[in-house]
């Protein structure tokens, strides 16, 4: 029942350097999204996909890429790290048509220096 | 632009107190509304989703009723247990837009 696995669950990185963060899910979900969530804030969604091919921007886009080759998976790219990127990022997934509750990852935490 | 408020953001209660989570939105045109539980350190697990024509849903101990048209939605909780301490997050998600909009959440502790 592995349900959406995010990896790595921590990362350290240094100013300008770039990174994916890997998410796959196994429950044939058409819906992903990426959410960061930061003290105080909430949780801002970054990018989605309503199916595989697919990517739309959320709140938050800015120095950030997705893609959606397939329905399993939906990584997140990092282009060039800031400090203001340091957050907890989180993958979700949930039924076509939003008919079902969204199930989340357990996060990946990426800290920034 | 829809915004979801959770008060209070810290709430602590006695063992085996029953106890409301409230949540407020801003904009009553809403798809659903999901309520979440999040234990330190992990991701989110979805306790409950109300439709938007729906009035409350139920899973065991737990309860959410949801009023539209005064923007606002509780979870109450039965009889509570020290494993029910976490944050419970409540998002709702618009019509005509794919991403939920979530509050900041209300940290739960139970005292043995």
């Amino acid at each position: 029942n592995a349900g959406v696995t995010q990896t790595p669950k921590f990362q350290v990185l240094k100013t300008g350097q770039s990174m994916t963060l890997q998410c796959a899910q196994d429950m044939n979900h058409e819906y992903m999204s990426w959410y960061r969530q930061d003290p105080g804030m909430g949780l801002r969604l970054i990018h989605y996909s309503v199916g595989a091919g697919i990517t739309d921007q959320g709140e938050v886009p800015n120095g950030y890429n997705v893609s959606r080759s397939t329905t399993e998976d939906f990584p997140l790219r990092l282009l060039s790290a800031a400090p203001s990127q340091t957050s907890v990022y989180f993958c979700a997934s949930m039924p076509g048509q939003a008919i079902g509750p969204q199930h989340f990852g357990d996060g990946t935490r990426l800290s920034i220096l | 632009k829809q915004e979801v408020t959770q008060i209070p953001a810290a709430l602590s209660v006695p063992e085996g107190e029953n106890l409301v989570l409230n949540c407020s939105f801003t904009d009553s045109a809403i798809y659903n509304l999901q309520w979440f539980r999040q234990d330190p350190g992990k991701g989110l697990t979805s306790l409950l989703l109300i439709q938007s024509s729906q009035r409350e849903q139920t899973s065991g101990r737990l309860n959410a009723s949801l009023d539209k048209s005064s923007g606002r939605s509780t979870l109450y909780i039965a009889a509570s247990q020290p494993g029910d301490s976490a944050t419970y997050l409540c998002a709702v998600k618009d019509f005509g837009n794919e991403k939920l909009t979530f509050g900041t959440g209300t940290r739960l502790t139970i005292i043995p």
